[in-house]
């Protein structure tokens, strides 16, 4: 299985940039995903990486290590809307099963 | 065209009783997976569905149960309900399992409640 760590809570100001931290450890690594959850709410998809580097889409970037089991979402020109949870989600192709464990997610707080 | 739909949104059941709750992927999608989130954690896997075969099964007891469709619809059963399986459930689709990314859309989820 995966054992994927990530910090319980954030806080941040409103036009600022933040870096949501997550590692990981797995034996057969097929790719990590990052999902936005808002309260009560359905979690949606961010972002997905595979390979390393950084894959920029929009204000949202993810960048993904693979040789140090790390990856870090960031997000730029924080707006109050990204207060959310965000979670950090690893596909393990052992077993043939290909499906993703979710981290227990960070809260993030954009304040004024 | 229709998202991932869950029913019922929400349901409050008493302990030892069974709950069925049902999704429907998006049109086209052929799996579907199950998930369990506890406040303040992530979502847990439970199962995962593709063309009516079970794919994957998380750590949970033989309570709960799962199946999937013709119509690619799925239902998770959770039987003897007990007051720690009161949890956001999420079914989550793809257009299919197995290693290529496809993605997955998840529904808003039905949130169960049991007293």
């Amino acid at each position: 299985g995966q054992n994927i760590d990530q910090p319980t809570e954030m806080t941040a100001t409103e036009g600022a940039i933040v870096q949501i931290n997550c590692t990981y450890q797995t034996s057969g690594f097929n790719g990590l995903f990052w999902y936005q959850q808002h309260a009560g709410e359905a979690p949606t998809f961010l972002s997905y990486n595979v390979l390393d580097g950084l894959e920029e889409k929009g204000r949202f970037s993810s960048f993904l290590s693979r040789s140090k089991g790390y990856s870090y979402l960031l997000l730029k020109e924080l707006q109050m809307k990204d207060s959310a949870s965000y979670l950090c989600a690893v596909r393990d192709k052992s077993g043939g099963s290909y499906i993703p464990t979710f981290g227990r997610g960070t809260s993030l707080i954009v304040h004024p | 065209d229709a998202g991932v739909t869950q029913s019922p949104t929400h349901l409050i059941k008493t302990r030892g009783q069974h709950v069925t709750l049902r999704c429907s992927p998006i049109s086209g999608h052929k799996s579907v997976s199950w998930y369990q989130q506890v406040l303040g954690q992530g979502p847990q896997f439970i199962f995962q569905y593709y063309e009516k075969e079970e794919r994957g099964r998380g750590n949970f007891p033989d309570r709960f149960s799962a199946r999937q469709f013709p119509n690619y619809s799925s239902e998770l059963n959770v039987n003897a309900l007990l007051l720690g399986d009161s949890a956001l459930y999420l079914c989550a689709s793809s257009l299919a399992g197995g290693e290529i990314n496809y993605g997955y859309t998840f529904g808003s989820g039905t949130r169960l409640t049991v007293v």
